[in-house]
């Protein structure tokens, strides 16, 4: 089945020390977006690729870096964690449909422990 | 600017008992709305969308939702909850754009 594989699905780290989430998918869509969720908040957006274009949120601590190798990947870089940083990391992806919008598909999540 | 209300943030239920969760949204155009469904530790699953043509749309678990239009609301409802729809459901607007607004969410917590 096509789907969103986010690696690992819990990760822990120490405080200050880098981290790197990543995603992969198989639904060969050409925008893959990471969010930050917080535990019994919405899902704030970090930032997205709409193919190579990188659109980075204007509220994204630089903290928070990403990088897409190719279609199929996307990697999300945590340079110094702070205890703040802990929270539930979300991979998506989407293209345009034929209604004119973009459906996103959400991986499993990535659970982040800063300690 | 679009926003996505979600007033209640907590629905509690008996089994099989109906319920309603509420979604309002402002945008100046025409937009297209998303219920997603997250159980605890997982990502979102999409549930049942409104891009255009029938008013009234249905997901496979008995979940439906309809858009009105002159009251900008998007409200889910199901006739007879399940133990197992206890998760958080966020209502979400899109207008032509790739990016989603969500709302703040509204956790379903079922009894039995």
């Amino acid at each position: 089945d096509a789907m969103v594989i986010q690696n690992p699905r819990y990760q822990v780290t120490q405080f200050g020390k880098p981290v790197t989430l990543s995603c992969s998918q198989t639904l060969n869509h050409n925008v893959m977006y990471w969010y930050q969720q917080k535990s019994s908040q919405a899902p704030k957006l970090l930032f997205h690729y709409y193919d190579k274009d990188f659109n980075n949120e204007a509220d994204t601590p630089d903290n928070f870096q990403s990088r897409r190798p190719n279609t199929s990947f996307c990697f999300l870089d945590i340079r110094s964690p702070g205890l703040g940083d802990a929270a539930m990391y979300l991979c998506a992806t989407s293209r345009l449909g034929a209604s004119g919008t973009y459906e996103q598909y959400f991986g499993p999540g990535t659970r982040l422990t800063v300690t | 600017a679009q926003s996505v209300t979600q007033l209640d943030s907590q629905v509690p239920v008996f089994e099989e008992a109906p319920v309603e969760l509420r979604c309002n949204y402002s945008s100046s155009v025409s937009v297209y709305l998303f219920w997603y469904v997250q159980y605890p530790n997982q990502g979102l699953q999409l549930l049942l969308k409104y891009l255009s043509g029938s008013t009234l749309v249905e997901s496979i678990n008995g979940f439906e939702a309809e858009f009105n239009k002159s009251q900008t609301s998007f409200h889910l409802r199901k006739p007879s909850v399940h133990i197992s729809d206890t998760a958080e459901y966020f209502c979400a607007v899109s207008e032509t754009t790739d990016k989603l607004i969500f709302g703040t969410g509204t956790r379903l917590q079922v009894f039995p």
